[in-house]
């Protein structure tokens, strides 16, 4: 079946640091790919997205690229913030649209 | 327009009580699904719905049952709680795979439920 893994952290980095959370997924087709965030308290907000190979989503200073020969969608943002803070979540649409299958999470803490 | 709605945002049961969660869309979106989020555990797929009148189990769905009579809302039951019921509930709702830029799910900002 569909999965989605990444790095489930906690990721610690001091602010103007570079981030990369890495995603890998297994799926048939042509999945459509996702970075999801969630700040404390809140449900889950769409960051960026991409739906065919190459493309590059990016958001908010954050960007990822779908990669299908290597099965991945790593986020990466070149200097976070504070308020970056957040778990966030890789996840995919399979070929058939119905249903999402998300990543475990990844919590990120930002340092001032 | 304000995306998807729950509610109520939290509530406390008894063990053996019954409650229902609302959630409303009015994105016109066909799809709609409720998911439990727990610590460490991620999101899980309770149930889903493709359109009104319709309704389908995910991977975690003893326990609840779910009613899709309007396209705008989708209900969540617990006809008897049980502690192993303490999480957060969120609501998603999506349009159908094919709709140019219009693919991600969006989500409430959830129901928080403890069960003692």
């Amino acid at each position: 079946g569909n999965s989605v893994t990444q790095m489930e952290g906690p990721v610690t980095l001091s602010e103007e640091a570079f981030l990369t959370i890495n995603c890998t997924y297994t799926a048939t087709g042509y999945p459509s790919l996702f970075w999801y965030v969630q700040y404390p308290g809140e449900g889950l907000q769409l960051l960026l997205k991409a739906t065919k190979a190459d493309d590059k989503g990016s958001n908010k200073g954050f960007e990822a690229t779908y990669r299908k020969e290597t099965t991945s969608f790593h986020l990466e943002k070149g200097s976070v913030q504070v308020s970056d803070s957040a778990v966030y979540f890789c996840a995919l649409r399979d070929a058939y649209g119905q249903n999402f299958v998300f990543g475990p999470g990844t919590r990120l803490s930002v340092l001032p | 327009n304000a995306g998807v709605t729950q509610t109520p945002k939290f509530r406390v049961l008894k063990t053996g009580q019954s409650m229902t969660l609302l959630c409303a869309q009015d994105m016109n979106h066909e799809y709609m699904y409720w998911y439990r989020q727990d610590p460490g555990m991620g999101l899980r797929l309770i149930h889903y719905s493709v359109g009104e009148g319709t309704t389908a189990k995910g991977e975690v769905p003893d326990g609840y049952n779910v009613s899709r009579l309007k396209k705008q809302n989708f209900l969540l039951g617990l006809e008897s709680a049980a502690p192993s019921q303490t999480s957060v509930y969120f609501c998603a709702s999506s349009s159908p795979r094919g709709k140019t830029g219009q693919n991600e799910q969006y989500f409430g900002p959830g129901t928080r439920l403890t069960v003692t």
